[in-house]
């Protein structure tokens, strides 16, 4: 069946720095990528997405890059801010997928030290 | 606007009570999502409606009924929960590719 894999589970940097995280996906026809940011207690919400008839994508500090001959896509965070600090959830939807159905990571912890 | 709206917050409910959550949009959109989520995990798929019409239940135990009354309202109808169905409950709709999550429920089954 689908399934995405994402690393690392945990992530520490300091303030300032620059984060990666890394997701593998195993549906060949999947064609949309989006990222999930969920602070404590609150919902995921969406903070960048992606279609794979685009190689990346830039929103101020943060962007994702797409490779689907490896089938696999990264959100990278730069200048990193405590703010930046929750768990961060990718997924893809496979281009057959019925009702939209999104397949997720395991989630990052990502965890920014002042 | 991507609001979707769900009340209550929080619930606390025995295992014999039967309780609803509400999640409601406004923007028009077509299908709308039932998860269900433990902390620090991923959000896990428990019903899709598209146009106000059941059309993927994940093999979710009978004590979990959901209904779409109409295209901006879905409920989901709890009894006789056990205490492992505790967990944050997130209601969520979708725009074109896009799913815009609500605030959750914050469910506690004793």
């Amino acid at each position: 069946g689908e399934n995405v894999e994402q690393h690392p589970s945990t992530l520490s940097v300091q303030e300032g720095d620059s984060a990666v995280i890394k997701c593998t996906y195993s549906d060949s026809a999947s064609n949309y990528f989006p990222w999930y940011k969920q602070e404590l207690g609150k919902r995921p919400q969406l903070i960048i997405d992606i279609r794979s008839n685009v190689g990346e994508k830039k929103d101020q500090r943060i962007a994702v890059t797409l490779n689907k001959t490896a089938k696999h896509f990264s959100l990278h965070i730069t200048e990193t801010q405590p703010e930046d600090s929750a768990v961060y959830f990718c997924a893809a939807r496979g281009f057959y997928n019925q009702g939209g159905k999104l397949i997720f990571g395991q989630g990052t912890e990502l965890s920014v030290k002042p | 606007d991507t609001e979707v709206t769900q009340t209550p917050k929080h619930l606390v409910m025995g295992m014999t009570n039967k309780k609803s959550l509400k999640c409601e949009q406004h923007m028009g959109h077509r299908a709308m999502y039932w998860y269900k989520q433990k902390a620090k995990k991923p959000p896990e798929l428990m019903f899709v409606y598209s146009y106000e019409k059941l059309s993927i239940n994940e093999s979710v135990p009978s004590r979990f009924s959901p209904e779409c009354p109409n295209s901006s309202l879905l409920n989901l109808h709890l009894h006789a929960l056990q205490p492992e169905d505790s967990a944050l409950y997130l209601c969520a709709s979708r725009s074109d590719f896009r799913q815009y999550f609500g605030p959750g429920t914050r469910l506690t089954v004793l």
